[in-house]
């Protein structure tokens, strides 16, 4: 059964502090793996990861896969307490069709 | 350009209902997928359409359908609602194989 594990579930940190949320993955015909954020409702997009060891960056976000040991890691630095949401991975599948096997989720707060 | 737009935002049906909601996705995306978010389970895939054709389907009893029609807009219907069906329901878009799912504001469906 195909199966995504987040790590820490929750976590609390102050503003200024740098986070490394981690995303292990089990699943068949793995095609990418994805984080998002959620704040109230709709996940954000944050990145899509398809090749191991290339960094992705987005501002104080950055995120990696390692293919061989089937795991991602997002790192926020100098976060603030804007970025206090749930931080979803998900494991993209091919094979003709477009599924997405999501992960428990993090939930991040950061205090002033 | 227009985000996914999920329609109705809120809910409250009774046990024994149906319930439809729609989703229309990024125009011109063409999958769409649709997924129940618990907080005890996190996000699950309930399935995935293209072009008017269902693709894939998760774990989820014959109560939950769904169907595209040919402007990619997308419906799902849950039939003999139970307490359990409470939830919020996300609606994915995807522009192409292997492309990054953006997701809806989701509808928040209350059972009683």
């Amino acid at each position: 059964e195909d199966k995504v594990v987040q790590s820490p579930l929750s976590l609390v940190v102050h503003e200024g502090d740098t986070v490394t949320l981690n995303c292990s993955y089990e699943v068949t015909n793995f095609r990418s793996l994805l984080w998002y954020k959620q704040e109230k409702k709709a996940p954000t997009f944050l990145f899509m990861l398809t090749s191991s060891g290339i960094e992705k960056k987005s501002g104080r976000l950055s995120s990696i896969l390692d293919k061989k040991e089937l795991s991602s890691i997002l790192n926020i630095t100098a976060t603030q307490t804007g970025d206090s949401a749930i931080y979803l991975c998900a494991a993209g599948t091919q094979g003709g069709s477009e599924k997405l096997v999501f992960g428990k989720g993090t939930k991040l707060t950061v205090n002033p | 350009k227009a985000g996914v737009t999920q329609t109705p935002r809120y809910l409250i049906k009774t046990r024994g209902q149906q319930v439809t909601l729609s989703c229309s996705p990024i125009s011109g995306h063409r999958s769409v997928s649709w997924y129940q978010q618990t907080p005890g389970q996190g996000l699950q895939f309930l399935f995935e359409y293209f072009s008017e054709t269902q693709r894939n389907k998760g774990n989820f009893p014959g109560r939950f359908s769904g169907r595209q029609f040919s402007n990619s807009r997308s419906e799902m219907n849950v039939s003999t609602l139970e307490l359990g069906d409470s939830a919020l329901y996300l609606c994915a878009s995807l522009g192409g194989i292997g492309a990054e799912a953006f997701f809806g504001q989701g509808t928040r469906l209350t059972v009683v």
